[in-house]
């Protein structure tokens, strides 16, 4: 049982344009949602989170938008570039179980020079 | 630089044998989270430890088991090992509950087991 799922394996984006990242969940007991980036030969790095009382959470080139009657949650990354080339994972964390993070199977984010 | 620290990097083993991966958490933090990720998957989480106990549990095989220290370095122990357990195995930790859900990764531990 997934329940939080990122659909698109892969993206490809030209420099300076808009990329969009998205991720669906089916747990409405989640509180947080986090985006973590990943690099080759590296850990996740968290990238940006919003709580589940809000629907947008900015952070300089990054934005991620909350739809709870959907339980969709994207990333927008505006402009992109290709140092932002990467593998991005959503994630959720459960009130109820500590800050154990439920994680998404990633995209895999190519940005064109 | 995360501030979390695994060993071994990489590992190479056989079927049936067990091997004990190694976290050190960022200092001060009182939790550590294991996680694997096999072939470009999502992370799977496996084991919570806050403060030397066990505070929460994924999908974690009997065949695996972990503990934190009261230094709160942690290990994971992976015994009895088949070919699927080959993965990446990443440690985390966090202040407690963790600030806004932040989990802060270490480089991870590639395990391929022959």
């Amino acid at each position: 049982d997934q329940q939080v799922k990122q659909n698109s394996p892969s993206l490809s984006v030209q420099e300076g344009r808009i990329s969009i990242l998205n991720c669906d969940y089916t747990n409405s007991m989640f509180d947080y949602f986090l985006w973590y980036k990943k690099y080759p030969a590296e850990g996740p790095t968290f990238l940006i989170s919003i709580s589940s009382i809000k629907d947008k959470n900015e952070d300089g080139r990054f934005t991620v938008f909350l739809n709870k009657s959907a339980k969709h949650l994207s990333l927008h990354i505006v402009p992109s570039q290709p140092g932002d080339s990467a593998v991005y994972f959503c994630a959720a964390r459960h009130n109820n179980a500590g800050n154990m993070l439920t994680f998404g199977g990633g995209t895999r984010l190519m940005v064109k020079p | 630089d995360s501030g979390v620290t695994q060993t071994p990097k990489h590992l190479i083993t056989a079927t049936g044998q067990r091997v004990t991966l190694r976290c050190s958490p960022r200092s001060g933090d009182l939790s550590v989270y294991w996680y694997q990720q096999s072939l470009d998957q999502g992370l799977q989480f496996l084991i919570q430890y806050y403060n030397g106990e066990e505070r929460a549990k994924g999908n974690i095989l009997e065949r695996f088991s972990a503990q934190q220290f009261p230094d709160l370095h942690s290990e994971l122990n992976l015994s009895s090992l088949e070919l699927g357990d080959s993965a990446l195995y990443f440690c985390a930790s966090s202040v407690g509950g963790g600030r806004n859900g932040e989990l802060f990764f270490g480089e991870g531990s590639r395990l391929t087991v022959l």
